[in-house]
């Protein structure tokens, strides 16, 4: 079993629709969750971060994070074609230092004018 | 703005050089740097963890000797890919752990593209 499992998707929705992107894992260990969007053939960006479980928003991005299920979500709001990207999300340990970050496989999403 | 900066973003060598990806910290100090290489449609694969002033640690299955990593100051790493072949052709990313005011997360560097004629 994976530590990090996201769907590959790809995942195609019409313009102005909301997108639920999400990610299980297993270690109960990790602590510190971000949501990356890299664009082909682009390095990637970081979009959200968090920490604590409930949710962070910023825009139309909403980062919501259920430590007791091991369960994290990016939700896209009013979704644009700009937002047509692979999602990415990863996770670490707090254990004071950088240890190594966990990726997901990352989601495609297409998103249709 | 980019807080990781990747240079070149984009070079071609010929078979059997060795060619050097630099990735800076801007606006921060990294004790830690990663580097990573993606094929086309795949995921991000970690290849070695760069430690400033020590030596870097390799996954399972990366060439240490290939792939030279130096990690010389707080903000400078460098992946140094020895006697490139056609298929160390790839997309190689660099990222850093922030700290302080950037807060404790990671960064991505603009990666750089690397083809092997």
């Amino acid at each position: 079993q994976k530590e990090v499992e996201q769907d590959p998707g790809p995942l195609s929705v019409p313009e102005g629709a909301i997108v639920s992107l999400n990610c299980t894992y297993s270690n109960s260990a990790f602590q510190y969750f971000m949501w990356y969007r890299q664009y082909s053939r682009k390095g990637p960006e970081l979009l959200m971060y968090t920490y604590s479980s409930g949710n962070k928003e910023d825009g139309r991005f909403t980062a919501q994070v259920d430590k007791s299920s091991k369960y994290i979500s990016l939700f896209i709001r009013d979704s644009q074609p700009s937002d047509s990207a692979t999602y990415l999300c990863a996770m670490r340990q707090n254990s004071g230092g950088y240890q190594k970050v966990t990726f997901g496989t990352g989601t495609k999403l297409q998103v249709i004018p | 703005g980019a807080v990781v900066s990747q240079h070149p973003s984009r070079v071609i060598c010929k078979s059997g050089t060795s060619v050097k990806i630099e990735c800076r910290s801007l606006d921060f100090q990294a004790t830690t740097m990663f580097w990573y290489r993606q094929f086309p449609k795949q995921s991000l694969m970690l290849m070695a963890t760069s430690n400033e002033g020590s030596k870097a640690t390799y996954e399972q299955g990366v060439e240490k000797d290939k792939f030279l990593i130096n990690h010389a100051s707080l903000t400078l790493s460098t992946l140094t890919v020895t006697s490139a072949h056609p298929e160390d052709s790839s997309f190689y990313i660099c990222s850093a752990g922030s700290t302080g005011g950037r807060g404790n997360t990671i960064y991505f560097g603009e990666g750089s593209w690397l083809t092997v004629v």
